[in-house]
Formats: structure tokens, sequence, C-alpha cells
């Protein structure tokens, strides 16, 4: 069974940073792109950042290009997300999505196919 | 404002077809494949349809989903109460070089 497991979430004051992580199991890691995907208090989804299978390219969403690197670990099956200079339009529900299809050159983000049940970032002084 | 635009909400009483439409442009849904997720209240995003119409394993064929230039719509058939609520459209977009979702719709069976 696959499971995402998110955890690092918590408060931050403005400028701040967090580190979330999401362990993996019950599929092989290495084989698939991952994302993260943040949804604030009672809105839609918004799409953060993805990195391909192999530690590959990577994407970010303009809001958080320049402050926020995703990064993973394949030996303990864990996709990380650092986050600096945090705002309060930061605040929100984020979670690791695991994508549908095994990860081909010239990966880019497409299906997230399994999802954690995210852990909250709250930023507010 | 999100990029793919979405009714804000559907309704329909059991039994009934509801349809919800995902509007988009030629950077996305117009040259790239559309994926609907469905999120039940208090719960993780599930991913409905991949690829423009494709179910993953254990979605029931009541949803259904197309895509024709630059709108993709998502179809309910035999509405039933547990289909209550969110669904968001997704696709690549290669103007943005990032993922972009629809604004979300919420489907209320009445």
């Amino acid at each position: 069974e696959v499971q995402l497991l998110e955890s690092g979430g918590g408060s931050a004051q403005p400028g701040g940073s967090l580190r979330l992580s999401c362990t993996a199991s019950g599929f092989i890691f290495s084989d698939y792109g991952m994302s993260w995907v943040r949804q604030a208090p009672g809105k839609g989804l918004e799409w953060v950042s993805s990195i391909s299978f192999n530690d590959g390219p990577t994407y970010y969403a303009a809001s958080v290009k320049g402050r926020f690197t995703i990064s993973r670990d394949g030996s303990k099956n864990t996709l990380f997300l650092q986050m600096n200079s945090l705002r309060a339009e930061d605040t929100a529900l984020y979670y690791c999505a695991k994508e549908y299809f095994t990860a081909i050159p010239g990966y880019k983000p497409d299906a997230f196919h399994m999802w954690g049940q995210g852990t909250m970032v709250t930023v507010s002084s | 404002q999100s990029v793919l635009t979405q009714p804000p909400s559907a309704s329909g009483t059991p039994g009934q077809r509801v349809a919800i439409s995902c509007s988009g442009n030629s950077s996305n849904i117009g040259s790239k494949t559309v994926n609907w997720y469905q999120q039940l209240p208090g719960t993780a995003p599930k991913l409905l349809i991949y690829s423009n119409s494709y179910r993953p394993s254990g979605v029931p064929d009541r949803f259904s989903a197309s895509k024709s230039g630059t709108s993709a719509s998502l179809a309910i058939s035999g509405l039933q109460s547990e289909d209550e609520a969110d669904y968001f459209c997704s696709a690549w977009d290669d103007s943005l070089n990032g993922v972009v979702f629809g604004g979300g719709t919420k489907v209320t069976v009445l």
C-alpha cells in the first residue's frame, strides 16, 4: 500500500524558514516524480513544486521560486521542501503527491496519483 | 484568479447527470492533457481522471471526462450522495512552465 507521510509543518514568522518532509513507502520511490501541492484554508489547490524521479529537473511555481527548494533522498525514500523567506500568503496545508506515471526522460509533472494527508504551515507574526 | 476556469458550483438530485467544465488556453488544455481530482470534505484530493479521460483503478465508471480544444469537461452520471465534494481540473502550462489548477467546483447533491 502506497503511503505518504508529511511532517515538519508548524508556525513561523514572516521571513522565517521551515523544512517539510514526506516519507514514502509502498512503491519504488526512485521510479516516480514527486510534487508538493498546497491549499490555503478554504481555498483551492495550488501547485508548488515538483522534482524528477532521478533527482533531475525541478520545477517551481512563480510564487515560490527563489524561496523554496525541493529535493529528495532516495536512500531514505523522503521528499523535502525547504521553505525560506516565508510570507503570510504561504499559510496553507501542504500535501506531497506521487505521480501516476513512472517517470521518463523529459519528465514534467502531470497527474498526481497518491497524496499524503498534509502538514499545516502557518506564517504569522 | 485561477488559470483554468471552473464554475464555482454545480448541483443535481440523486441519479441525475452533472457536468463540470474547465476552460483554459492553448498553453495548457489546448496542448496538454487534463487531470481531474475529487476532494471530499476534510480529506486529501484523489485522482479521478488522468490523461483527459482515463480512470485510475477503483474509480467508478460513473465518472467520465473529455477534452475539446481549450476546454475539458467532467461528467458524473447517476449522481450519488457520496459524490458531494469539490472537483478540480489541472494541466501543465507551457507558458508558465508549471502545473495549473482550476479554482474548483463544489458539487452538491440535492
